[in-house]
């Protein structure tokens, strides 16, 4: 048990629709990633989000946008969605620094029509 | 830039045998490594961590790997394989830093355990 929940854990959306991917994690956890996982393939890096601030972002476009609440939950909205988004997404949680563990959600898996 | 390479995307040993799941890693920084586990369906689970201290890492579930610099390698062996540890297992790099929790993954290997 990570302590990390995600939300819905399965959806099915139509190309061109707008998706919110929801996460929430354990008290005092300040820093939030997301990750996206196709199929047979590693996560990829998404972005990361410290103190409701973006700190970092890997190779996608703008219509991956995100969002960290005070409640240490956040969001992860694509818009004009795209087959190749179909995935397992994942968001993992930590309270920072170098001994701290970060621990993964059990993700939400979507799949583009 | 930083990159991970697993050797072998699909990994069988026999019950009671040793395994070793061979990862590679490209970094232009000292950098922090990782091995997660997933099982079906599931999250990544850490098993060990690498963060410039010790060479040989122990992790959790018997697992243990050492960091060799002049190789870039950072290989994760089990002596005695057990039918839980059937899994996938990703092998991660970061950037020590505000960084050290972006991390690059490889593709990733598939173990499976015959009885």
């Amino acid at each position: 048990e990570t302590g990390v929940t995600q939300s819905p854990t399965h959806l099915i959306k139509t190309r061109g629709q707008q998706v919110t991917l929801r996460c929430s994690s354990q008290s005092g956890h300040n820093t939030v990633s997301w990750y996206q996982q196709a199929l047979g393939q590693g996560p990829q890096f998404i972005f990361q989000y410290y103190r409701e601030e973006e700190n970092g972002r890997g190779n996608f476009p703008p219509r991956f946008s995100g969002l960290q609440f005070p409640n240490y939950s956040s969001e992860l909205n694509v818009n004009a969605l795209e087959l190749d988004d179909s995935a397992l997404y994942l968001c993992a949680t930590t309270r920072g620094g170098v001994q701290e563990t970060q621990y993964f959600g059990p993700g939400t898996r979507l799949l583009v029509l | 830039a930083q990159s991970v390479t697993q050797l072998g995307s699909h990994v069988s040993v026999s019950e009671g045998a040793l395994v070793l799941l061979r990862c590679n890693y490209s970094s232009s920084v000292p950098p922090y490594l990782f091995w997660y586990v997933q099982y079906p369906n599931q999250g990544l689970q850490l098993l060990l961590k690498y963060t410039s201290a010790a060479t040989l890492v122990k992790g959790i579930n018997g697992f243990e790997a050492e960091f060799k610099k002049s190789e870039t390698s950072f290989h994760l062996t089990k002596p005695s394989a057990h039918m839980s540890d059937a899994a996938e297992y990703f092998c991660a790099v970061s950037e020590p830093g505000a960084g050290s929790y972006q991390l690059t993954f490889g593709k990733g290997t598939k173990l499976s355990v015959i009885p």
